[in-house]
């Protein structure tokens, strides 16, 4: 089983919609995690980190789940300008470990 | 500008040549990590420093690839004797130490080897 795992869609919505995507962690002592939106082409920038209550910044909301070891990313009034590749990343094991990334998802936001 | 920067941006090279990759981080940045990222696939982990330390390298650093950071600022990632697999973006990422630290990267060498 990979570290973290994500469906990579692509996932094709309509300008407006709500959209959610899941990040799954294989190790439960995993302490950190981030969202970052990678277009094409371009490094990673990171979106936002994902905190035990949650983290909210305007349409994106970025939720943890330590019981079944997941993470989201749910996108509310898509823009086309929402359209990159989401990446999940994870500590392993705290302070002092590599960040590990899932393949990401891609989502493209149509007219 | 303040962010991480790498140098080349780009890099073409034949195979069987050796290639080497800059990185300056966040200046007060000690951590440093280098991955590697191929079309539809997330980074990949290759190697991290804290301070001038490195202290863990992935199984997917073979004995071709060697990185360096010997004031704890800057970083060079070598490739020896180049082969076309090794063509991939090359990221470089840095951050503070500490559970939550954000890590932030740099624009990336694109590495083609013909």
């Amino acid at each position: 089983r990979k570290e973290v795992e994500q469906d990579p869609g692509p996932f094709n919505v309509p300008e407006g919609a709500t959209v959610a995507f899941n990040c799954t962690y294989s190790n439960s002592a995993s302490q950190s995690f981030f969202w970052y939106r990678q277009d094409c082409r371009k490094e990673p920038k990171l979106l936002m980190s994902v905190y035990s209550s949650g983290n909210e910044d305007g349409r994106f909301t970025a939720q943890l789940n330590r019981a079944s070891q997941y993470i989201s990313l749910l996108i509310r009034d898509s823009k086309l300008s929402d359209s990159a590749t989401y990446l999940c990343a994870v500590h392993p094991t705290g302070t002092a470990s590599k960040l590990t990334f899932g393949t990401g998802t891609r989502l493209q936001v149509t007219l | 500008d303040t962010g991480v920067s790498q140098d080349p941006r780009h890099k073409i090279t034949k195979r069987g040549q050796n290639v080497t990759f800059r990185c300056d981080p966040i200046s007060e940045h000690n951590r440093l990590y280098w991955y590697r990222q191929t079309l539809g696939q997330g980074p990949e982990f290759l190697t991290y420093f804290q301070n001038e330390a490195q202290l863990e390298k992935s199984r997917l650093l073979s004995d071709r690839f060697s990185a360096e950071r010997p004031k704890g600022s800057f970083s060079t990632l070598e490739i020896q004797r180049t082969e076309q697999g090794d063509s991939a973006m090359y990221l470089c990422a840095s951050s503070l130490v500490g559970v939550g630290t954000e890590a932030f990267f740099g624009q990336g060498t694109r590495l083609t080897v013909v």
